[in-house]
């Protein structure tokens, strides 16, 4: 099975701090994701990639970046962590485009504070 | 742009008894795929169901079959024989065909409750 793990379950920063949320993936998946889940909003595409070192903009970039400087491995970033990003955060990989579904990390909860 | 409209928040059901969760979308695409996504309590999400909007025929697993009407643009979930584990939120995704298709487009989900 593809596995995609998140490194932290739960996390708390202080506002202002940077912050990073790593994701890693086993199976040799082209595309990677970050999404942040909110009650009543669902979840909302922050970043992906596409390919090694290949990022593109989703519906939320603003206060976030990503690096992927190796396949496996896709890192977001909270530059400046504001109390408005406190959130769940997944992680998600895929072989073929979005076509045959994503693969899910268990997801970070993001506090703030 | 693409939009996904689950209209129940909420929903509960008897265990053993069958619950059809509702998900519309609005598209100009004809080449599309959808599906529902589950996320149990532990917050795992994991795709129950898949659909190829170029295949008239409902895509079932087990216990999970969905009714597909592309020209109303609805895509619901029925789950028969409901199971405590069956709890969780659901989620309705779309995502077009094509080159450069990357992003799945999701519902705000339902959350569906399993009554004992």
């Amino acid at each position: 099975d593809v596995k995609v793990t998140q490194s932290s379950r739960y996390l708390v920063k202080r506002t202002g701090e940077k912050v990073f949320l790593e994701c890693v993936q086993d199976m040799d998946h082209e595309n990677m994701f970050w999404y942040r889940q909110d009650p009543g909003l669902g979840l909302r595409l922050i970043y992906f990639s596409y390919d090694v070192k290949m990022k593109e903009k989703g519906d939320i970039p603003e206060g976030y970046s990503v690096s992927r400087e190796k396949k496996e491995r896709f890192s977001l970033i909270l530059e400046s962590a504001s109390t408005n990003q406190t959130s769940m955060y997944l992680c998600a990989s895929s072989l073929y485009g979005g076509l045959d579904g994503y693969t899910f990390g268990s997801g970070t909860r993001l506090t703030v504070v | 742009a693409q939009t996904v409209t689950q209209s129940q928040p909420e929903m509960s059901v008897q265990e053993a008894e069958t619950v059809t969760l509702s998900c519309t979308y609005d598209t100009s695409e004809n080449n599309y795929y959808l599906f529902w996504y589950k996320q149990p309590p532990s917050r795992q999400m994991i795709l129950v169901i898949r659909q190829e909007a170029y295949k008239q025929q409902n895509a079932t697993e087990n216990r999970f079959s969905v009714n597909f009407q592309k020209a109303a643009k609805s895509f619901s979930l029925k789950i028969s024989d409901s199971q405590l584990g069956d709890t969780a939120m659901y989620f309705c995704a779309f995502i077009r065909s094509g080159a450069g298709s990357y992003q799945l487009t999701f519902g705000k989900g339902t959350k569906l409750s399993v009554i004992p």
